[in-house]
């Protein structure tokens, strides 16, 4: 059975950089695909981007481009997520899905909560 | 930049069928979009649903089915239950990468 474990919560203050993880179990990290999604309080699930284990190669949503990073040990079976210049608006929990496919997500981690504050 | 789209909310009966949609602000959902959907109860995880149109994902029962009408993706959802009151997402791939959610339906089942 394919399982993502996430990280834990974090607590960052403003301007700072989160960097979260998902470990996958029940398969190679480099099987599938590894989205990253973004869940504010009482909002909406957005999409922020994706990384091919295969090769590194990354695709982001516009909203993120430039402050968020994606990442995959294969070594660890482990993928990242790490969002720089943290603000208040990124106070959410974050999800990593994985999928066989670019195009859309299939089996989720529990998400992590973030928290920014001063 | 891609708006999907979603109604709010919608109410269903037990036992009863619903269709929620998911559309474009500007221009048609065809199956080259590859709609898929989520399932989302407050403070979980979301669940897969249905990606590449129609295709369900391990586990989800024949009661949810995916399909193109008219210029939306569809999700139905027959024999409605009281533990199918969640959120539900669809997602469009736009092409050269990225993919957008759209807002989200509120399905109450009374």
């Amino acid at each position: 059975e394919v399982q993502l474990v996430q990280s834990g919560a974090e607590v960052k203050k403003p301007g700072a950089t989160v960097k979260i993880s998902c470990k996958v179990s029940g398969y190679m990290l480099t099987d599938y695909y590894m989205h990253w999604v973004q869940q504010a309080p009482g909002k909406g699930l957005e999409w922020m981007g994706y990384v091919d284990p295969e090769d590194g190669k990354t695709k982001y949503a516009e909203k993120f481009q430039g402050r968020v990073t994606i990442t995959a040990d294969t070594s660890t079976d482990t993928a990242y997520m790490e969002l720089s210049s943290l603000r208040s608006e990124d106070t959410a929990v974050y999800y990593c899905a994985a999928s066989g496919s670019y195009y859309y997500m299939d089996v989720w981690g529990k998400g992590t909560t973030v928290t920014v504050s001063s | 930049q891609t708006v999907v789209t979603q109604e709010p909310s919608f109410s269903v009966s037990p036992g009863g069928t619903v269709t929620l949609t998911c559309g474009l602000r500007s221009g048609s959902v065809s199956s080259s979009y590859y709609p898929s959907w989520y399932q989302q109860t407050p403070g979980q995880a979301p669940r897969t649903l249905i990606y590449s149109t129609n295709t369900r994902s391990s586990g989800v029962p024949d009661r949810f089915s995916g399909s193109i009408l008219g210029n939306k993706a569809a999700l139905t959802i027959t024999g409605a239950q009281a533990d199918d009151e969640s959120d539900y997402y669809c997602v469009l791939y736009v092409g050269s990468g990225p993919v957008v959610f759209g807002g989200g339906t509120k399905l109450t089942v009374l």
